[in-house]
């Protein structure tokens, strides 16, 4: 149980084009997405919060106008990165927290995207 | 400032060989301490959660354990198919996880 579906695993773009990653609960309805970034040899850093229904909360220095998400269902949660530029080639994901979790229960990872800006 | 601290970055270690890796953490109001596997290319896949000093969790090859300022996993008798890079995070608040930078674990056979 528990399985996170993120598409696509990897993407190329141009610059200043916008792509779009999608985020899925599988078998759970997930009442909170969390979107990461991860650049090469460093950890995760958390980028937004975002609860169905409602509009996503940013971390400090994450522009929120550039990366754009929405949560519109209890199974898909979509980060749109906006006029993409070579700084924000990285490797993307996502994880979800179940209606029935605890704040504190595991979360549960999708496999990530590549992110690959020209 | 809330942080979550792992050591060594990297280890190598011959099959069979038993070591432990090291998260210490400073974060207030700790809810729960983390340990995921992330193989190259791939999410984080969720090992054991810890929730108070002296809890201790095995799985196969795998023991963590919690103090009030670290957390260890220790690795018993290791495989080649061990090998990944192991996260900690700490649980802050309501529902913020705070990752290590991870330790990657080489076993060679």
């Amino acid at each position: 149980g528990a399985v996170v579906s993120q598409h696509p695993s990897r993407v190329i773009c141009k610059s200043g084009t916008s792509v779009k990653i999608e985020c899925r609960s599988l078998d759970f309805q997930a009442t909170t997405m969390f979107w990461y970034r991860q650049f090469p040899k460093q950890s995760l850093m958390l980028m937004a919060t975002s609860n169905e229904g409602s509009k996503a909360t940013y971390e400090q220095g994450v522009e929120k106008d550039k990366f754009l998400i929405n949560h519109a269902s209890l199974t898909l949660s979509t980060l749109t990165v906006t006029s993409a530029h070579p700084e924000d080639s990285s490797f993307y994901i996502c994880s979800a927290r179940g209606r029935r979790s605890g704040n504190n229960s595991p979360l549960h990872f999708g496999n990530g995207t590549r992110l690959t800006v020209t | 400032e809330d942080q979550v601290t792992q050591s060594p970055e990297a280890l190598r270690l011959q099959e069979g060989e038993s070591s432990s890796l090291n998260c210490s953490y400073t974060v207030s109001g700790l809810r729960g301490l983390f340990w995921y596997r992330q193989d190259p290319g791939k999410g984080p896949e969720f090992l054991f959660t810890l929730y108070s000093a002296g809890e201790e969790k095995e799985k196969e090859r795998l023991k963590a354990t919690l103090t009030k300022k670290e957390s260890f996993l220790h690795i018993t008798a290791p495989k080649p198919e061990d090998s990944a890079t192991y996260l900690c995070a700490a649980l802050q608040g309501a529902q913020k996880l705070v990752f290590g930078q991870g330790t990657r674990l080489t076993i060679n056979p």
